[in-house]
């Protein structure tokens, strides 16, 4: 089956503890991206990537980095995350930016 | 601030009648447009696309219009379910933003029985 897989759904941690999201495609999809959703602001990209060790920042980047080293996977890094990096995170996929499949989200709470 | 906009964020219709959700873009530039569908607890699900070279698009129950004159697209999903209630969103792409996606905020679509 075609998908995006995110991993974890859930995590809580706390202030200043490095985390990583992970997200893998089986699409063989060239673009990926991370979007965080939050209530009144709607989905807004974080970082994407066009390629294999190709990335570079969307919208709201601070506090977060990313890494493209195969073409199925694409981690979001938060190294020392913060409460407003709270938030409901997306990878999504897509080949030359038709379609956009995306993951099932990952619920983050920092405290 | 967003050039994708919607125009009701909460719509309410009965089941078995036909539901329109709309959605205003700012950016003449944009060249793709996507509707997606997002249920409670899920991420979002493409629903129907749309190329600025069409005015129209037909799925199964849904169809989307694109009128670029007033830059305006909408969502018209007939013989609403309730499964269909969710939160949708349009999406542009703008030509030459490396297949950035600009989403609208969102409109809660509630089917009532």
């Amino acid at each position: 089956e075609a998908q995006v897989t995110q991993n974890p759904r859930y995590l809580i941690t706390v202030t200043g503890k490095k985390l990583t999201v992970t997200c893998s495609q089986n699409m063989n999809h060239e673009y990926m991206s991370w979007y965080r959703q939050d209530p009144g602001l709607g989905l807004r990209q974080i970082y994407y990537s066009m390629n294999v060790e190709v990335t570079d920042k969307g919208d709201v980047p601070e506090g977060y980095k990313v890494s493209r080293k195969e073409k199925r996977n694409f981690p979001l890094i938060l190294e020392s995350p913060s409460p407003n990096q709270t938030s409901l995170y997306f990878c999504a996929s897509s080949l030359a930016g038709v379609g956009y499949t995306f993951g099932s989200g990952t619920r983050l709470t920092v405290v | 601030g967003e050039s994708v906009g919607l125009h009701l964020p909460t719509l309410s219709v009965q089941e078995g009648d036909n539901s329109i959700i709309n959605c205003a873009y700012s950016n003449s530039a944009s060249d793709y447009f996507i509707w997606y569908k997002q249920e409670s607890g899920k991420g979002p699900q493409f629903i129907i696309d749309i190329r600025s070279n069409m005015d129209k698009r037909q799925g199964q129950r849904v169809t989307v219009l694109l009128n670029k004159t007033v830059k305006h697209l909408s969502l018209q999903i007939a013989a609403t379910q309730p499964g269909d209630s969710a939160v949708y969103f349009c999406a542009e792409n703008i030509v030459g933003s490396n297949y950035k996606l600009t989403f609208g905020k969102g409109t809660l679509l509630t089917v009532n029985p």
